[in-house]
């Protein structure tokens, strides 16, 4: 089955822990994003990528880092530097020239 | 991107057409109207898009005013499935990957 897939669905960790949530689409996507989900919140943009090896800074990237190695892979590490890592985290990708964004069924980070 | 204004929720009875409005009163003429929906704890899912003609799909159709400054989103026969945080968002596309601008969407409750 084609899609993207984000694990795990449950994340704990301890404060002070680096963590990296793991995204992978097997759709030939040129684009991939990471957003960040708040209770009662909508999605806010974390980092995207629009090519292998480029990434750019979205709205809230402070605390923070990607890598973009390989068209199918856009891993997000939640770092120590970030100071409310507990959150909703979902992961999408786009094909180039693509009206929608397909999304991950995402991982909530519960940092303790 | 121009900024969107949802009313917080609606509801709508079963079977009936749910019309959820977005104000979008400083769109410029090359942005697009998006709409999204999420489903408790799901990534969000592409609906329709358009930019000044209206659009219909399986899913949904998309009225936009004449002036471009209002849209609404139709249902046509709601089921309970459609209970969902529903985003209208307003961006450019130039080439299909740029990144969307979520708010805080309308919460639709559809009643048995």
């Amino acid at each position: 089955d084609g899609g993207i897939t984000q694990s795990p669905k449950y994340l704990f960790r301890k404060e002070g822990q680096n963590v990296t949530l793991s995204c992978e689409q097997n759709l030939n996507h040129d684009a991939m994003y990471w957003y960040r989900q708040d209770p009662g919140q909508g999605l806010r943009l974390i980092y995207y990528s629009q090519i292998v090896n480029d990434f750019q800074k979205g709205d809230i990237a402070e605390g923070y880092s990607v890598s973009r190695e390989k068209k199918e892979s856009f891993p997000l590490t939640v770092t120590s530097a970030q100071k409310n890592p507990t959150a909703f985290y979902l992961c999408a990708s786009s094909p180039a020239g693509g009206n929608e964004q397909f999304f991950g069924p995402g991982t909530r980070l519960t940092v303790l | 991107d121009a900024k969107t204004t949802q009313p917080t929720s609606m509801d709508c009875a079963e079977g009936r057409a749910a019309n959820l409005p977005c104000n979008h009163s400083t769109i410029s003429g090359n942005e697009y109207v998006y709409w999204y929906r999420q489903i408790h704890s799901q990534g969000p899912q592409y609906i329709i898009h358009g930019l000044k003609n209206n659009e219909t799909n399986e899913m949904a159709s998309l009225i936009i005013t004449e002036d471009r400054k209002s849209s609404t989103l139709i249902l046509p026969h709601a089921t309970l499935r459609d209970t969902a945080v529903y985003y209208c968002i307003v961006r450019f596309r130039l080439f299909g990957n740029e990144k969307l601008t979520f708010g805080t969407g309308t919460r639709l409750t559809i009643i048995p």
